[in-house]
């Protein structure tokens, strides 16, 4: 089946320390997202990369990177310099044109302890 | 710099009545794209619609209607009698373009939770 997936589901940390999540999609996209929502808020763009090998930062980019090696994963770093990582991180991507509408994948709930 | 309202942060109604969920945006752009997502409890966003800035007709998909206003800046979004399963929070979104003619990321509202009751 096409979709996007992201692991782990939940994923608890110790302040202090980097963790990765992972984003993958088989449906072929060129572009890739990561946003990041707080409760009761709004989703927040946090880094975008539209083909292989480039990435934007986003509104709220501080404290996270990112890498696209390859057209389907793009995974998030969280820094220890993020200061409030504690969060639920969506995964989207959208096809040739950045226009088109972005699908988002279930969604990593990070915590840190 | 965009802008997104969803004025009604929790709207609770009984099932089988209708409701209607504001939207209004800020922008100086002329070309743009409008969206709506449902996040439903377990928090995946699942797409409802996506309107260009130059197609002002309504739509309506099944029980699911929006309006579009671009005098007004809104964007509003109609569920005809309601269902215990459209209980989710719901969020619109505005795409902006660049002049160049991209775009990145999308701009969201704080969404509305919407409940309906049995």
């Amino acid at each position: 089946d096409g979709g996007i997936t992201q692991s782990p589901k939940y994923l608890f940390r110790k302040e202090g320390q980097n963790v990765t999540l992972s984003c993958e999609q088989n449906l072929n996209h060129d572009a890739m997202y990561w946003y990041r929502q707080d409760p009761g808020q709004g989703l927040r763009l946090i880094y975008y990369s539209q083909i292989v090998n480039d990435f934007q930062k986003g509104d709220i980019a501080e404290g996270y990177s990112v890498s696209r090696e390859k057209k389907e994963s793009f995974p998030l770093t969280v820094t220890s310099a993020q200061k409030n990582p504690t969060a639920f991180y969506l995964c989207a991507s959208t096809g040739t044109a950045s226009t088109d509408t972005q699908y988002f994948g279930p969604g990593t709930r990070l915590t840190v302890l | 710099a965009q802008k997104v309202t969803q004025a009604q942060t929790e709207i609770s109604v009984v099932e089988k009545e209708d409701v209607t969920l504001d939207c209004v945006y800020e922008t100086r752009d002329t070309t743009y794209y409008l969206f709506w997502y449902k996040q439903p409890p377990s928090g995946e966003l699942v797409f409802l619609i996506r309107r260009n800035s130059f197609d002002e007709q309504n739509e309506i998909s099944g029980r699911y209607s929006w309006n579009f206003q671009k005098s007004t800046s809104s964007f509003n979004f109609t569920i005809t009698a309601s269902q215990v399963v459209d209980s989710a929070v719901y969020f619109c979104a505005p795409l902006l373009m660049y002049s160049g003619g991209g775009a990145d990321g999308l701009t969201f509202g704080k969404g509305t939770h919407l409940i309906i009751q049995p």
